[in-house]
């Protein structure tokens, strides 16, 4: 069972708010990730980190930013939130030690924007 | 251009019989492959994994078939339970790690 939080788990907000979408986890991963999910599409990936100070742009272009100061924590911060934005973020982090480098994610946060 | 393709949007079958999960890829590169389960409002939830260089692994209820001359996946339950009931992501570890995920099937098992 992978130990991986996320806060909020439902946010509803207006239009031009700034959020931070919390992500921490305690099983010591150097890699972590957010993806974006839309209802009945694929999981994208938006950021990724391969440790502390490390943070990449993923596949799916975002407005969104992340920071990785602490191996446990990755936050993920939307400084003018649109509808647009509207979506499940999901967290998940990784060992890089281990052979298969299965990724676990949280429970995800449901974005909504008005 | 989708990567990897699960074609089945949804797929319902009766307790006690097996559900069989498909997924599709079109990048060769890609060395391993993992099914996940998913609930409605949680995050994914791994369930089993196989490495390229093999073709089949079984892990309980759950037997993974991979079949790479076709680039055809496969996610076998059996028997099925109600509680197996949810979204089944397929996904494929490209280059950096990072995984390239199908958009799912929703599984559901009648009692």
């Amino acid at each position: 069972e992978a130990d991986i939080y996320q806060t909020p788990r439902y946010l509803v907000i207006g239009t031009g708010k700034k959020i931070t979408l919390e992500c921490s986890q305690t099983m010591g991963h150097d890699k972590m990730y957010w993806y974006q999910q839309d209802p009945g599409m694929e999981l994208h990936l938006i950021h990724y980190s391969y440790g502390v100070n490390s943070t990449e742009k993923g596949d799916l272009s975002s407005e969104s930013t992340v920071s990785r100061i602490r191996t446990e924590h990755f936050p993920l911060t939307l400084e003018s939130a649109r509808p647009s934005h509207t979506s499940q973020y999901l967290c998940a982090s990784s060992d890089r030690s281990g052979p298969t480098d299965t990724q676990y994610f949280g429970p995800g946060t449901r974005l909504t924007v008005l | 251009d989708q990567q990897v393709k699960q074609n089945s949007p949804s797929l319902s079958v009766q307790e006690g019989r097996i559900s069989i999960l498909n997924c599709d890829y079109t990048n060769s590169m890609f060395d391993y492959f993992l099914w996940y389960k998913k609930y409605p409002a949680e995050g994914p939830t791994f369930l089993i994994s196989i490495s390229s260089i093999k073709d089949k692994n079984e892990d309980g209820r759950f037997t993974v078939f991979l079949n790479k001359s076709a680039k055809h996946l496969s996610l076998h339950i059996v028997p099925s339970q109600p509680g197996d009931s949810a979204v089944y992501f397929c996904a494929a570890r490209g280059s950096n790690y990072k995984l390239t995920f199908g958009k799912g099937t929703l599984l559901t098992v009648n009692p």
